[in-house]
């Protein structure tokens, strides 16, 4: 079985400019959950999708922005980025069934997007 | 509020001798903690997991960890470290609305 992965695995972008990110996850997975590392701010999670719905959000601003398709892929989109927004974000999905909870499954992560604002 | 503190941010180690990662968390209810693993330029993987079953908990690559609910401590432990071993590893709690928060992490190193 295919792991999770994201597209594409670097980017460089200029301050201002929006950026999408890509995650399929493992076939059959129906949560997928985004996360921002950084080496100031380490592992923070900016939300999670379960059937097209975002069931959860974190505490980033309202620049930050994503979606789930019908297939469960999910994309992520960052617009008028800033500097700060340097950083690997990271996709994980989840199987589960309608109304568990992800952190009590196993979240499969990808090797991540390394993300460079200049 | 749930939250992890990993008490090392660095560990160092011999080839062949014991490690220990620790890490306490908060929770104001009954958490579930995890483990994690991240070597460079790679995704995260699971090392184990406590969901309220067992208290010690096995994991993979000889991994182990025992949830204490007296020390609130979640320590990571293996009793041989591998060169490949090498590597940051996260403690982690899940909240009671289904995030994942991740503790800052301690990078393993294992000299020869």
């Amino acid at each position: 079985k295919a792991g999770v992965t994201q597209t594409p695995r670097y980017l460089i972008k200029t301050r201002g400019q929006q950026v999408t990110l890509s995650c399929s996850p493992i076939s059959g997975h129906r949560s997928v959950s985004w996360y921002q590392q950084t080496p100031g701010q380490g592992l923070q999670f900016l939300f999670e999708y379960f059937s097209e719905t975002q069931r959860n959000k974190g505490n980033f601003p309202g620049r930050f922005s994503g979606r789930q398709f019908s297939n469960s892929r999910s994309e992520m989109n960052v617009s008028t980025l800033e500097l700060g927004d340097s950083a690997l974000y990271l996709c994980a999905s989840s199987f589960l069934s309608a109304g568990a909870f992800s952190s009590y499954n196993e979240q499969f992560f990808g090797p991540g997007t390394r993300l460079t604002v200049l | 509020a749930q939250s992890v503190t990993q008490l090392d941010s660095h560990v160092s180690v011999s080839e062949g001798t014991p490690v220990l990662l620790r890490c306490n968390y908060s929770s104001s209810y009954s958490p579930s903690l995890f483990w994690y693993v991240q070597h460079p330029n790679k995704g995260l993987q699971l090392l184990l997991k406590y969901t309220s079953a067992a208290t010690l908990v096995k994991g993979i690559n000889g991994f182990e960890a025992e949830f204490k609910k007296s020390e609130t401590s979640f320590h990571l432990t293996k009793p041989s470290a591998h060169m490949s071993d090498a590597a940051e590893y996260f403690c982690v709690v899940s909240t009671n609305t289904d995030k994942l928060i991740f503790g800052t992490g301690t990078r393993l190193q294992v000299f020869p």
